[in-house]
Parts: C-alpha cells; sequence; structure tokens
C-alpha cells in the first residue's frame, strides 16, 4: 500500500540554523513527491514537487528536497531558518499511473523557530 | 482567480444535525477530494471525484456522502453528525500529473 512517513512530529531550530526534514515514502512505481506548509489557520501551499528529472528540486521560499529513490526518500532542506518558517509541514505522494488519483500525505512535522 | 473556495469556514453543530459543506474550483480541474486533518493523523483521505458525476470512497469514507453534479463543485454531506466528526475539512482539486491545490478549510465542531 502506498504510504508516507515522516519520522519527526515536532523539530525545534534556531533562527538562521538549517533544516532538514525527513520524508520515506512507499509506492509501487517512481511516485510523484510534494512538500506542502501550513501556517496555523490555513490551507496547505505548495513548497516544491518532484515528477521526474534532476533529483535536487528548488521551491519557494529557499527551501529545496533531494529525491533518492535507493533510500525511498525525499527530504527537505533550508540552509538559513527564518522566523516566518515556523508552520508544519507535509510529505505527500500524488498519483503517477494510469488509474491512480490519490495524493497521500505524512503526518506533518511541526516546526518551531527560536529567534 | 479564487482558486478552490470553501464554504463556510467554521460550523458549529449538535449531534444528530446534518450539514453540507460546499467546495468550489475555478481552474477547470478534472479531480476534487475531501480530507479531513485531525492533529498528529495529517490529513485523510475521504472522497474524491475523477470527473462530474463520479465520486469514490477514499480512506475514511464511514458517516459522510458526496455529491459532484458539476465539474466545479464538490459537496461533502454529514447526514447525522457525530463528535468524532469535529475536524478541520479540506477540499483540494488537481489535474492528471499536477500538484493538489487546497482551500483554507472548513472548522467543523459537533457537540
Amino acid at each position: 500500500a502506498q504510504s508516507v512517513t515522516q519520522p519527526d512530529i515536532h523539530i525545534t531550530v534556531s533562527e538562521g540554523a538549517s533544516l532538514e526534514l525527513r520524508c520515506n515514502y512507499s509506492y509501487g512505481a517512481t511516485p510523484y513527491l510534494f512538500w506542502y506548509v501550513q501556517s496555523p489557520g490555513q490551507g496547505l501551499q505548495l513548497l516544491l514537487k518532484y515528477f521526474s528529472g534532476d533529483t535536487l528540486v528548488q521551491g519557494i521560499k529557499g527551501f529545496e528536497a533531494e529525491f533518492k529513490r535507493s533510500q525511498s526518500s525525499f527530504n527537505l532542506r533550508k540552509p538559513s531558518v527564518h522566523w516566518s518558517d515556523a508552520a508544519e509541514y507535509f510529505c505527500a505522494v500524488g498519483p503517477s499511473t494510469p488509474g491512480t488519483y490519490k495524493y497521500i500525505f505524512g503526518t506533518g512535522t511541526r516546526l518551531k523557530v527560536l529567534a | 482567480n479564487a482558486g478552490v473556495t470553501q464554504t463556510p469556514k467554521f460550523r458549529v453543530l449538535k449531534t444528530g444535525q446534518s450539514m453540507t459543506l460546499l467546495c468550489a474550483q475555478d481552474m477547470n480541474h478534472e479531480y476534487m477530494y475531501w480530507y479531513r486533518q485531525d492533529p498528529g493523523m495529517g490529513l485523510r483521505l475521504i472522497h474524491y471525484s475523477v470527473g462530474e458525476g463520479t465520486t469514490a470512497k477514499g480512506e475514511v469514507p464511514d458517516g459522510y456522502n458526496v455529491s459532484r453534479l458539476k465539474k466545479q463543485n464538490f459537496l461533502l454531506g454529514l447526514e447525522s453528525a457525530a463528535p468524532s466528526q469535529t475536524s478541520v475539512y479540506f477540499c483540494a482539486s488537481s489535474l492528471w500529473n499536477t500538484e493538489a491545490f487546497f482551500g483554507q478549510g472548513t472548522r467543523l465542531t459537533v457537540v
């Protein structure tokens, strides 16, 4: 069955420090992968996506993610965190084969940023 | 361009009452989804639709019904609300091979 695992429920970093949020997936084919961010009381906003090609993808707000097929991972990174990055982050896999339609989400990682 | 719009944004229901949540998208997307979000559980798929007139069950469909009479609208119904349905509900839409676009959510409390 398709699944997404985000092993870290909460992460706290200091402003200016680097960040890595982990995501592992289980999918029968080459997946479409996404990272979304959710600020309190808001909907989900797309940070970046991977469909094919270069395994290092750049997104908005200075985020990047690397697809590693051998590790079934799609970790999100940012070199220097800003206080405004405090939010909840969701990794997801999307439908990539004919006849599939579902987006499957991880349980999320809540990021706290210390001033 | 509004994207995905959900109404209402907030609602309080008494146990046993019914209600309908409306999702409207103006992007001509084929696929539409209803998720619920609960603390520590991420987003769980309730129902989805792959086109006008079609619906399918997701991961947690019990207690909910849906309809997609028009391509741009996807309705989620609760026939007899229960406290376990207290949640934040998100609608999303997409095309094939794209990301899902989300609404701002509906916060529902069942007392």
